[in-house]
């Protein structure tokens, strides 16, 4: 029954060494966000796609990448990870029309990194 | 200037009494969706519910309802007969049609239910 799924869980990774954060979905959404959510704050948006369009926030660090291979998976790269990238990363997917103001984002379970 | 706003960062409230938790925007996108999500501490947000701005009855699903007046631009979820799996934290969120796939989120109010 999972829609939007998150692996791994929990993330420990070491201060530089690259990281990969998988989500997949199997609603079909046309749409995928990748959020960065640290201790008692708001979700912060990274970058999402629309089909196989990428849309990079402007505050988005380099140091963030993402790729979305099809329509069911994404991936978020962490090529150099510092202590303030510890973080619950969230995926999210969402169904469009651009023209609609409805279609709730659905969220995976979220990835908790820790960076040693 | 900030697209949501909920100026209540902790909230209590007595189980099975009602609580209301405050949401202000800012648009001038006449076209536009507002969204409740609740957080638990496991950390999945959970969609609760949706008003969109040409919308003329407020929504409800469930124990929950959305207080909307458009002329103050406020979104403010009402919680009925709230329960301790209710403590959690809560989001509101905003999407305007005109910037299409982005979500603007609040700061969040965390709700505190006593037994």
């Amino acid at each position: 029954d999972a829609m939007v799924i998150q692996n791994p869980r929990y993330q420990v990774t070491q201060f530089g060494k690259p990281v990969t954060l998988s989500c997949s979905q199997t609603l079909n959404h046309n749409v995928m966000y990748w959020y960065q959510q640290k201790s008692s704050q708001a979700p912060k948006l990274l970058f999402h796609y629309y089909d196989k369009d990428f849309n990079n926030e402007a505050d988005t660090p380099d140091n963030f990448q993402s790729r979305r291979p099809n329509t069911s998976f994404c991936f978020l790269d962490i090529r150099s990870p510092g202590l303030g990238d510890a973080a619950m990363y969230l995926c999210a997917t969402r169904t469009s029309g651009r023209r609609s103001s409805y279609n709730e984002q659905f969220f995976g379970p979220g990835t908790r990194l820790t960076v040693l | 200037a900030q697209k949501i706003t909920q100026t209540q960062p902790g909230m209590f409230v007595q189980e099975k009494e009602a609580v209301t938790l405050d949401c202000t925007y800012d648009t001038s996108d006449p076209s536009y969706g507002l969204f409740w999500y609740k957080q638990p501490s496991s950390g999945e947000m959970i969609f609760l519910i949706y008003q969109g701005s040409y919308d003329q009855q407020n929504a409800t699903e469930g124990r929950y309802s959305l207080n909307f007046q458009k002329a103050r631009k406020s979104a403010n979820l009402v919680i009925s007969a709230s329960q301790l799996g209710d403590s959690a934290m809560y989001f509101c969120a905003m999407r305007e049609t005109s910037t299409g796939n982005q979500f603007y989120f609040g700061t969040g109010t965390s709700l505190t239910v006593i037994p």
